[in-house]
């Protein structure tokens, strides 16, 4: 069965990096991409990024651009998100889901449990 | 802030039925599919309907959705208690090359 398992809970200072991982399983790791979106405390969803992990394409929200890297390893089916440069405002549960590289397929159908970012 | 609005928040009675809307441009919501989402804060979110109006197995036919332009819509049809949540369009942008989120509506159930 498909699952997403992610990282476990984070505690970072301001200015730290910090690493998130999605490990996924139960279907062809090429063959879908992995989106990750995040809620802080308070506030609404947000798109974070979304990897193509064929070919390890990745777009990033513009709040994000020069401080996010994904990648993605078929190795292990994991795609890893980084995030450097952490401010108060990272603070928040993100998420990974898998969607449909097809327009008109399911999207966004499986997603991780979510991973804890604290930034204090 | 998004370049798609959709209103704070709707309410309904038990068996009401209540819809979302969700204004975007023709550079999202116009000419890309949309998503709704449904979301219980803590909790991984659900999305109740893919590319514009297709119910992924499992959901209710309660929930049904449209788009005319750059206008898309959710529909709740008899509305349930387990209905109450946040809920959010979500498509991509062609001019911001990104995926971009609606900012979302809190459905209360009366």
């Amino acid at each position: 069965q498909v699952q997403l398992v992610q990282s476990g809970a984070e505690v970072k200072k301001p200015g730290a990096s910090v690493t998130l991982s999605c490990k996924t399983s139960g279907y062809t790791f090429t063959q879908y991409y992995v989106q990750w979106l995040r809620q802080a405390p308070g506030q609404g969803l947000e798109w974070v990024a979304i990897i193509n992990p064929k070919d390890g394409d990745a777009t990033f929200a513009r709040r994000f651009r020069d401080r996010a890297t994904l990648t993605a390893d078929a190795s292990t089916s994991t795609v890893y998100l980084d995030l450097t440069n952490l401010k108060f405002d990272d603070a928040a549960i993100y998420y990974c889901a898998r969607d449909s590289v097809a327009p008109h397929n399911p999207a966004f159908d499986y997603w991780g449990q979510g991973s804890l970012l604290t930034v204090s | 802030q998004s370049s798609v609005t959709q209103p704070p928040s709707v309410s309904g009675t038990p068996g009401q039925r209540v819809t979302i809307s969700c204004s975007g441009r023709t550079s999202n919501v116009g000419e890309n599919a949309v998503n709704w989402f449904q979301h219980l804060p803590g909790t991984a979110p659900k999305v109740v309907i893919y590319a514009d109006d297709r119910r992924p197995s499992g959901v209710p036919d309660r929930f049904s959705g449209s788009k005319s332009g750059t206008s898309a819509s959710l529909a709740i049809n008899g509305l349930r208690s387990e209905d109450e949540a946040d809920y959010y369009c979500g498509t991509w942008d062609d001019r911001r090359l990104g995926f971009v989120l609606g900012t979302g509506t809190k459905v209360t159930v009366l």
